[in-house]
Parts: C-alpha cells; structure tokens; sequence
C-alpha cells in the first residue's frame, strides 16, 4: 500500500451504531488531519493530530471521537451520529503540522446516516 | 478570520483549450500560502499547485500555472491544453504558519468536453 488509505470506502449506519473509520498513512508523515466534505459547502477541518497528539479540535461534537495510536494511523469513532452527519470524510496527512507543506489525501470514506 | 471564496460552481471547456478558475480570498496575514487541489470524481484530492505569498513569481507546473495578484487577494488556476483527465473538482486553499490548517473555498466542477 502506498499513499493515505482509508477504510470502510462506504459506511451506512444508524443513528444509534458505533462504526470506526480508519485511516492509514504510509508516507512518513508526522502529522494527521481529519476533514468532513459535504455537497455544495468547502472541506471543514476537525481534528489535527501531530505526533500522535491532538493539536487542534476545530469545535466538532463529542460524537466524533478521534484516535491517534502512532503517526502511523488514525480512526475516527463515531457514536449516536445525526443525518446531517452524513457527508465524505476525509483523511489526511503531512510532514508536519506546523509548516504548510502539501496535504496528502486519502479516497475517503462515504458515510450515510439513517 | 481568513476566507477563501470561488465564485463558478461549475465551469466547462473543450479539450485542448485554456481555461482559468478564480479563487479569491481574505486575511490579514502577510506570509501565507496558496494551493489549488484537484478532487477527480474517484474522489482521490491531490495537489495541483503551490504557492508562496512572498514569492513575486507565478507558480507553475507543466499545464498549470497560477495568476497570483497579491494586492488584489487573487489566485487564479489557468490550465492549458486541456485535457479529458482534467475533468474534477478544483478547490483553491489557503493557509499560514499556524497548524497547518487548510481554509478551502467551495470548489469549482470542472468538465473537459471532447
């Protein structure tokens, strides 16, 4: 595997599941972003995390429960989501937080709330 | 706060042709960086481009070049030669020495037509 994996590509859930996304990352990078794409709104940034510690959680609701084992790899714990919740996330990753440098993507993962 | 805004939604061309995608957007930083990414519609993002704001000179990578009027807070994407695999979404984004956050605008659909 080469890049910023993620898995599931498609997730369906109720609204009172508890699913993981995951996200891989085989580049080396130090730091890890979550993003959420919705239809017709730009990419909103979640969390970001840098050395496995979280650096930034951009006021996203306690629902969305992230995790960051090693530099390595990321999941995103979803619990009691809402329709509205539903959109493509994303998975990123880069050199390092702090600095600019280009943001690798993942595919993402597609996720419908029912 | 800092802003990105792209004002087509939707843009289409003839292979072959030229075409340039429009991105403005607002802080008050004076050392920040621009980047245009391409979604595909297998939803891999990618960079495009990069540029640095203290940098006078145009970016440019083969068919991509960028019209960066600093003064005027613009940041165009001209695409040359277009091509069938050009076809994606194009987001323009912005960032600053501050955690590596990526502020994206809306995104533009773009269709290269045989």
């Amino acid at each position: 595997e080469t890049g910023v994996t993620q898995t599931p590509r498609h997730l369906v859930m109720g609204m009172t599941n508890k699913k993981s996304l995951k996200c891989e990352q085989h580049l080396g990078h130090n730091a890890m972003y979550w993003y959420k794409q919705s239809a017709k709104k730009p990419l909103e940034l979640m969390f970001v995390y840098n050395f496995k510690e979280q650096t930034e959680n951009n006021s996203v609701p306690s629902r969305f429960s992230p995790e960051c084992p090693n530099s390595s790899h990321l999941f995103l714990h979803l619990h009691t989501l809402q329709p509205e919740d539903s959109a493509l996330y994303l998975c990123a990753s880069s050199q390092d937080w702090q600095i600019p440098y280009e943001q690798y993507f993942g595919p993402g993962t597609r996720l419908t709330v029912t | 706060a800092q802003t990105v805004t792209q004002s087509q939604p939707e843009m289409s061309v003839q292979e072959a042709e030229t075409v340039t995608l429009s991105c403005t957007y607002d802080t008050s930083e004076n050392n920040y960086y621009l980047f245009w990414y391409k979604q595909p519609p297998s939803r891999q993002m990618i960079l495009v481009i990069r540029q640095e704001a203290y940098k006078q000179q145009n970016a440019t990578e083969n068919r991509f070049s960028v019209n960066f009027q600093k003064a005027a807070k613009s940041f165009s994407l001209k695409i040359s030669d277009s091509q069938l695999g050009d076809t994606a979404m194009y987001f323009c984004a912005f960032s600053y020495n501050q955690g590596g956050k990526l502020i994206f605008g809306q995104g533009t659909e773009l269709s290269v037509k045989p």
